[in-house]
């Protein structure tokens, strides 16, 4: 079955530069994939997703690009900010069956 | 507040008994989802229904089911709890089902603690 690999567990970045959370996914029918934002004792929210017909997709300073060949899609935060502190999930799925699959969670801190 | 609400939002309870967490979608949401959340685990899907009906399957165990009833509430049902049952649920609703289709909006979560 679809596995995915997130990567590192643990972020901690000064305020204002930048921070990359990059996955891997196993199954190459995956075409869906959701990146979610949690923040301590919260719901998590999704911030935002790609398809795989697309290859990056940005929304103000969030970032996500998707490599199919290699397989593997990274979320990229620029201009951090203390409220961005949180654990960050990336996900994938397949349109086919709706099951989705989630990496472990990045612990992304903002140091002031 | 995402419009999803899910009841109780704590509950302790011993190995070997039953629970039952509860749902109730947004107004209009015709999905839903159910999620477990551990530490060890991490986010792990379990189940979706749509309008009534049981549309996929992830890593439930048999131990665990879920229904959809008419008014489109949902129950996700926990039996023969073990230790390692204990866990955040969250409950997720969308329009329609899909991953991606429709965003999903996810309920505060149901802290559940086997003792």
């Amino acid at each position: 079955g679809e596995n995915v690999e997130q990567h590192p567990s643990t972020l901690s970045v000064q305020e204002g530069d930048s921070a990359v959370i990059k996955c891997t996914y196993s199954d190459s029918a995956s075409n869906y994939f959701p990146w979610y934002k949690q923040e301590l004792g919260k719901r998590p929210q999704l911030i935002i997703d790609i398809r795989s017909n697309v290859g990056e997709k940005k929304d103000q300073r969030i970032a996500v690009t998707l490599n199919k060949t290699a397989k593997h899609f990274s979320l990229h935060i620029t201009e951090t900010q203390p409220e961005d502190s949180a654990v960050y999930f990336c996900a994938a799925s397949m349109n086919r069956d709706d099951k989705i699959i989630f990496g472990k969670g990045t612990r992304l801190h903002i140091l002031p | 507040d995402s419009g999803v609400t899910q009841t109780p939002k704590h509950l302790i309870t011993a190995t070997g008994q039953r629970v039952t967490l509860r749902c109730s979608p947004r107004s209009g949401d015709l999905s839903v989802y159910w999620y477990q959340q551990s530490l060890d685990q991490g986010l792990q899907f379990l189940i979706q229904y749509y309008n009534g009906e049981e549309r996929a399957k992830g890593n439930i165990l048999e131990r665990f089911s879920a229904q959809q009833f008419p008014d489109l509430h949902s129950e996700l049902n926990l039996s023969s709890l073990e230790l390692g049952d204990s866990a955040l649920y969250f409950c997720a609703s969308s329009l329609e089902p899909g991953q991606g289709n429709y965003e999903q909006y996810f309920g505060p979560g149901t802290r559940l603690t086997v003792t």
